[in-house]
C-alpha cells in the first residue's frame, strides 16, 4: 500500500531563515511525488512535480529513493510563504491511475 | 478557460439522510477525482471517473457513489449519512491521455459537509 508521512503537523520559522519540510513516502513501484500548497482561504493547488524539476517560488524538493523522501525546502523562507503543505503520491500504474495519496500536511508559519 | 467549481459551498445535514455534491469540471479536462478531508488531515481519495464510468476507488463504502456527466460535470452521492462524514468533499480535474508533464490534478474549492 502506498503512504505518506509527513512528521511535523507545524513548523515556524522566522522570515529569512532556511525552511525544510519533511516528506516520507511507501511505494512499491517508481514513485512520482508532488508537493501541494494551500494559501489561507484558496483552493489546494500544486506546487512542484519531481519529475520537472523546478524551482517554484524559490522552493526545491529532490526525490531520494534510497532514503524513500522527498523534502520541501527553501533556503529564505518569506512570510508570504506561510501555508499548509501536503506531500503527495501519485498512482502510476493499474486502477486508480492517478490517484493522490495525501500526506497529513505540514503548517508552516514564518514570523516576520 | 474556467477553473473548477463546486456546489454548494456549505451544507447541513442530519444522520441518515443522502446528500448530492456538485463538481464542474475545468474546461477540456475529462477525468475527475473526489476526495474526502477531514479536520487535521490531509485528502483522502475516494473514487474517480474516466469517460463517464468509475476508473478506481478508495476505502470507502458503497453508499459513497457519484456519476459523471457527458459534458464532465460530476456528482458525488453519500447515502445514509454518519456523523463520521463530516468533512470537506473536493473535487479535482485533469486531462487525462496527455503527457505527464501536463498530468495536473486541478482542485476546485471543496464542499463543506456537515452531519448533525
Amino acid at each position: 500500500a502506498q503512504r505518506v508521512t509527513q512528521p511535523e503537523k507545524l513548523l515556524s520559522v522566522f522570515k529569512g531563515a532556511p525552511v525544510e519540510l519533511k516528506c516520507n513516502y511507501s511505494y512499491s513501484g517508481s514513485p512520482e511525488l508532488f508537493w501541494y500548497v494551500q494559501y489561507s482561504r484558496q483552493r489546494l493547488q500544486l506546487l512542484l512535480r519531481h519529475i520537472s524539476r523546478e524551482s517554484i517560488k524559490g522552493f526545491t524538493a529532490d526525490l531520494n529513493k534510497g532514503e524513500t523522501s522527498f523534502h520541501l525546502k527553501k533556503p529564505f523562507a518569506q512570510e508570504e510563504d506561510s501555508a499548509m503543505y501536503y506531500c503527495a503520491l501519485k498512482n502510476a500504474g493499474g486502477t486508480s491511475y492517478g490517484k493522490l495519496t495525501f500526506g497529513q500536511g505540514t503548517i508552516l508559519t514564518v514570523h516576520p | 478557460e474556467t477553473g473548477v467549481t463546486q456546489s454548494p459551498t456549505h451544507l447541513i445535514k442530519t444522520r441518515g439522510q443522502q446528500v448530492t455534491l456538485r463538481c464542474s469540471s475545468q474546461s477540456g479536462h475529462n477525468t475527475v477525482s473526489w476526495y474526502q478531508q477531514a479536520l487535521g488531515q490531509g485528502p483522502q481519495f475516494i473514487f474517480q471517473y474516466y469517460r463517464e464510468e468509475e476508473n478506481g476507488r478508495g476505502n470507502f463504502p458503497p453508499r459513497f457513489s457519484g456519476l459523471q456527466f457527458p459534458n464532465y460535470s460530476s456528482e458525488l452521492n453519500v447515502n445514509a449519512l454518519e456523523l463520521d462524514d463530516s468533512a470537506l468533499y473536493l473535487c479535482a480535474s485533469r486531462e487525462r491521455d496527455s503527457r505527464v508533464f501536463t498530468d495536473t490534478q486541478y482542485f476546485g474549492p471543496g464542499t463543506r459537509l456537515t452531519v448533525l
